[in-house]
Parts: structure tokens; sequence; C-alpha cells
């Protein structure tokens, strides 16, 4: 059974640090990984896919990569702003051969003072 | 454009009562999913239909129905409210993948509704 972790679940830090979000999966046969950032009282945005072919997917100031035989994804923020503040949750499949549903991790609450 | 939306956005309601959740999307996906984000905030779907027919359902008591009159539709009915029900519940749609496939897409998340039981 796929089971996601996100290390650290909290982190506050000021405004211009570079960040890195931990996320771990148990069973290394995924397709795919994806990050969503949650905002207060709003749903899921998609922020980076990672397909099991590739290591690493970049947008903006946002990198993502996967280790699929460690069972590792980190999401790098460069240059963190106040409006970065948010919940990130990285997402899995849960085996090949499946329908299209997602295993989330619990999410890392982030937030950037100025 | 709203691409997903989800009706009512909060919803208070006495133990015992029965209420529905509405969902539509206008991305022309065949598939829709409900999710349920409980008090520690983890995600976990319940249900995905695709045109229509059921596709997941995730161990979810039968006191929830999904009823998908249309693929751009997907309504959560919950008979018997309990305290326990009470969460945020996500509506989403993507294109149907069958991994087997291979390549994914992504899925698009309406922004919540809040059921809180009293």
């Amino acid at each position: 059974k796929q089971e996601v972790t996100q290390i650290p679940a909290a982190l506050s830090v000021p405004e211009g640090e570079n960040l890195v979000l931990n996320c771990s999966f148990t069973d290394s046969a995924i397709y795919n990984l994806q990050w969503f950032r949650q905002d207060p009282g709003k749903g899921l945005t998609s922020l980076l896919l990672i397909q099991s072919s590739q290591r690493e997917q970049t947008s903006g100031r946002l990198n993502a990569s996967l280790d699929k035989s460690s069972g590792r994804s980190t999401l790098y923020i460069a240059a963190s702003q106040p409006g970065d503040s948010a919940t990130y949750l990285c997402a899995v499949p849960p085996a090949p051969g499946g329908y299209n549903k997602l295993i989330f991790g619990a999410g890392t609450r982030l937030a950037v003072h100025p | 454009d709203t691409a997903v939306s989800q009706t009512p956005k909060y919803l208070v309601t006495q133990m015992g009562n029965d209420k529905s959740i509405k969902c539509e999307q206008n991305l022309g996906h065949d598939t829709m999913y409900w999710y349920k984000q409980d008090s520690k905030k983890f995600l976990k779907i319940m249900f995905s239909y695709n045109n229509k027919e059921l596709i997941i359902n995730e161990t979810v008591p039968n006191r929830f129905s999904p009823k998908s009159p249309d693929k751009a539709h997907l309504n959560l009915h919950i008979n018997s409210l309990e305290l326990g029900d009470s969460a945020v519940y996500f509506c989403a749609s993507s294109p149907l993948i069958l991994l087997a496939g291979g390549r994914w897409e992504t899925q698009y998340f309406g922004p919540g509704t809040r059921l809180l039981v009293l």
C-alpha cells in the first residue's frame, strides 16, 4: 500500500530564503509525482508534475526533483516571497495498472514573513 | 470562467440530516472525483466516475452516494450525517488515463465544500 510522507510539517522563514520541501513514498513503482499548492479556504493548484521518466521539472522559482529508487522527491523554492505562503502537498498514484487516483501526503505548511 | 465549481461552499447541519454537494466541470473531462480532507489535513479519495460510470469506490460508508447525471456533473449525497463527516470535500476532474497506458494528466480541483455537522 502506497504511503506518502512530507517533512517538515510546518516551516516559517523570512522572505528571500531558499527552501527545500521533502516528500517520500513507500512504493517506488510510480508513474509520476505531482506537487500541489493549497491556499486557505481554496482548492488545490497543480504546481509541477514529474513523469517517471523525468528526474526534475522547473517552473519559475520552483524546481521539483524525483528519485524513484530512493522513494523521494524534493520541491525547491528559490528566493521565497510572502505570496508563497500556503500548504504544499505531494501526491502519487497508488500503484501501476490503476486508475487516475492520487495518494496525498499530509502537506508542509509554509509561512514566509516579510 | 471557473473550471471546477462546487456548491455550496459552506454547509452547517445537524446530525442525522441528509445533504447534497454539487460539482460541475466545464473542461470537457471524462473523469471526476470526490476527495475528503479531514481535520488532520489528509486528502483521501472517495469516489471516481468516468463518463457517468463508477470506477473507484474507496471503502466509503454507504451513507455516501455519488450521482453523475452526465459527465460534467458529479454530485455527492450524504444520508444520516454524523459528527465524523465534518471535513472539507473536494471535487476534481481529469481526462481518463489508465496508468498502464503510461502518460499522466493532472487533476483539476474545485474550491472545496466545508461541511460542519453539529
